[in-house]
């Protein structure tokens, strides 16, 4: 059974960083892509970021651009996500999604229950 | 980016009685491979969203026959032809043919 947990979420000042993870279990890690998506409280989905299975491929939103990082290790079967700089428009529940793809793709075929990150003072 | 437009914004729909959800992309979703990748999704209350269809019309490992998705270009559909209460949720409509990959807005398909 593919299993996606994230952590690292909570309450972060302006400002701040904070570090995702999220780990997979139940299918072969390296083989895949994965992604971050996230939504807003009482809002639709966004996608933030995405890493091909080598991780030789990465992409963002223009929202994130140079202050996020997606990194993934496929050695720990662990997908990261470093976000820097955070503001009160990154305040969301994110979301950790494999993709059908070892490139990225786009089909996200199973998700993670999110972590909640909170961006206030 | 490519924006996506998703109509109506709400559907509450008797049970037993179809349902169906428009897609519009801001341009064609035809990818230089050939393939168009355009998926729906699916949020129940609470939950995280699940994939129902890729590429149009490929109904994903254990989603019911009664999801159906259609379209070309930059129109797509998504239809259910006959909605039961574990439907009830909101639908997201997806491209991913150009980065940044983008969602439409949502329709919530409620019961009647």
């Amino acid at each position: 059974e593919v299993q996606l947990v994230e952590s690292g979420g909570g309450l972060v000042q302006p400002g701040r960083s904070l570090r995702l993870s999220c780990a997979a279990s139940g299918f072969t890690f390296d083989d895949y892509a994965m992604h971050w998506v996230r939504q807003a409280p009482g809002k639709g989905l966004e996608w933030v970021s995405g890493i091909s299975w080598n991780s030789g491929n990465m992409d963002y939103a223009d929202s994130v651009k140079g202050r996020f990082t997606i990194s993934r290790d496929n050695a720990r079967n662990s997908l990261y996500l470093q976000m820097n700089s955070l503001g009160p428009e990154d305040t969301a529940l994110y979301y950790c999604a494999k993709d059908r793809s070892g490139a990225v793709a786009g089909d996200f075929d199973y998700w993670g229950q999110g972590t909640l990150v909170t961006v206030s003072s | 980016d490519i924006v996506m437009t998703q109509t109506p914004l709400s559907s509450p729909v008797t049970l037993g009685q179809p349902a169906s959800i428009s897609c519009r992309s801001s341009q064609s979703l035809v990818h230089s491979d050939g393939n168009t990748y355009l998926s729906w999704l699916q949020q129940r209350p609470g939950q995280p969203p699940r994939l129902l269809i890729y590429k149009i019309s490929n109904r994903f490992s254990g989603v019911p026959d009664r999801f159906s998705g259609s379209g070309a270009g930059t129109d797509f559909t998504l239809k259910i032809s006959r909605v039961e209460a574990e439907d009830v949720g909101v639908y997201y409509c997806m491209q991913a043919t150009q980065f940044p990959f983008t969602f439409g807005g949502g329709t919530k398909v409620e019961i009647k």
